[in-house]
């Protein structure tokens, strides 16, 4: 089945615990991005990738590192998360680009920091 | 810069009724439009899109048309379910390659 897979579905932290987020997808697509949602702020994107090794910053992309070393995986890294960042987020992909093409979004990550 | 404004919700409609969700956007040339759906629980989905002025993206009932003279791509649906209770969301294809969002409409449908 063609998804988008992230892990853990729900977590809670503690303040400077460095945690990561993965994501995976298995449709062999180029693009790949994360979201963060807000009530009231709608999503919000954190970081994208074109592609393996090529990733560029979002809208809000302080206190947020990513890494695309294969085609299928897109981790979130949170070096000394805060509560501030205590969110939902999405990952998503897409074929070839993030303006033009469908993305398909993941399950989404649940966050608390406490 | 791009930008998405939809209506603020929540919308609550009774089954049947008719539903018109407005969304508006400013961007620089003709950027990829997008309505986007959340179900309770569940990441987005693609709802239906359009990549020109005057295409209507079209899919389950609901429609949407791009309007490039009003710089608008309202939702619509005939007559709504129950089952189409969710969180909707406008968005646009950015300059920078990206996505951007609206804030998203809660459309809550009673029996």
């Amino acid at each position: 089945e063609a998804q988008v897979t992230q892990n853990p579905r729900y977590l809670i932290t503690v303040t400077g615990k460095k945690l990561t987020v993965t994501c995976s997808q298995n449709m062999n697509h180029e693009y790949m991005s994360w979201y963060r949602q807000d009530p009231g702020l709608g999503l919000r994107q954190i970081y994208y990738s074109m592609n393996v090794e090529v990733t560029d910053k979002g809208d809000v992309p302080e206190g947020y590192k990513v890494s695309r070393k294969e085609k299928r995986n897109f981790p979130l890294i949170l070096e000394s998360p805060s509560p501030n960042q205590t969110s939902l987020y999405f990952c998503a992909s897409s074929p070839r680009d993030g303006q033009s093409d469908t993305q398909y979004f993941g399950p989404g990550t649940r966050l608390t920091v406490l | 810069g791009d930008s998405v404004t939809q209506m603020e919700g929540p919308v609550t409609l009774s089954e049947e009724a008719f539903l018109t969700i407005n969304c508006t956007y400013t961007a620089t040339g003709y950027p990829s439009l997008f309505w986007y759906v959340q179900y309770p629980g569940e990441g987005l989905q693609l709802l239906l899109k359009a990549t020109k002025a005057d295409d209507k993206g079209s899919n389950k009932g609901f429609e949407a048309t791009y309007r490039k003279e009003t710089t608008s791509f309202h939702l619509e649906k005939g007559s709504v379910q129950v089952s189409d209770s969710a969180v909707y969301f406008c968005a646009l294809g950015g300059s920078q390659g990206n996505l951007i969002f609206g804030k998203g409409t809660k459309l809550s449908v009673k029996p």
